[in-house]
């Protein structure tokens, strides 16, 4: 079945370092492609997202590319500020048949940016 | 402000209570979830309603009751629940359930806590 598989935490970084986490998937289909951000104390949030493959995705000063060859979909950002610290999870979504649109999550990586 | 907005925030309950969680979205959507987020486990999806009508129920126990009364209010209705019940739970919507490219939107979600 449909599962996605994101780096194990935590990941513990100094203001202005590169960023990367990791995630992989599996699916049957065609997949959409998610990273979501959850800010302590609060609901996810969309951060960006990819529909096909080579599609890359940015928000915030963040990329991930859809590598269909290699079924990943990693999260970059050249420059983390203490603002990003949070939990970030990717997920996916193939929508068809009796997944009925269900988002499948990886497990969440917690970041923290010091100053 | 993510046009999902969950009620109430924080909720202790003895065991022998019942309450109800409530989940209301601004933003049109045909489609709601709720999931349960427990420390240290993947996010899991419990129910999935898409013009009213329950379209999942993934194996969750009868002590939660979901009610969608129309498609933007959603309700969970707790009774007799359990220590291990104790969690985040988040509520969701989307344009429609099939919608591969459709981001879910995610509200604040209510902190359960069971004595």
């Amino acid at each position: 079945g449909d599962s996605v598989t994101q780096m194990e935490g935590p990941v513990t970084l100094s203001e202005e370092a590169f960023l990367t986490i990791n995630c992989t998937y599996t699916a049957t289909g065609y997949p959409s492609l998610f990273w979501y951000v959850q800010y302590p104390g609060e609901g996810l949030q969309l951060l960006l997202k990819a529909t096909k493959a080579d599609d890359k995705g940015s928000n915030k000063g963040f990329e991930a590319t859809y590598r269909k060859e290699t079924t990943s979909f990693h999260l970059e950002k050249g420059s983390v500020q203490v603002s990003d610290s949070a939990v970030y999870f990717c997920a996916l979504s193939d929508g068809g048949g009796s997944t009925l649109g269900r988002l499948y999550f990886g497990r969440g990586t917690q970041l923290t940016v010091w100053p | 402000e993510t046009g999902v907005t969950q009620t109430p925030r924080h909720l202790v309950m003895g065991m022998t209570n019942k309450k109800s969680l409530k989940c209301e979205q601004h933003l049109g959507h045909n489609a709601m979830y709720w999931y349960k987020q427990s420390a240290k486990k993947p996010l899991e999806l419990m129910f999935v309603y898409n013009f009213k009508e329950q379209t999942e129920n993934n194996s969750v126990p009868s002590r939660f009751s979901p009610e969608c009364p129309n498609s933007s209010h959603l309700f969970l209705h707790l009774h007799t629940l359990q220590p291990e019940d104790s969690a985040l739970y988040l509520c969701a919507s989307s344009q429609e359930v099939m919608g591969r490219n459709q981001p879910q939107h995610f509200g604040d979600g209510t902190r359960l806590s069971i004595l």
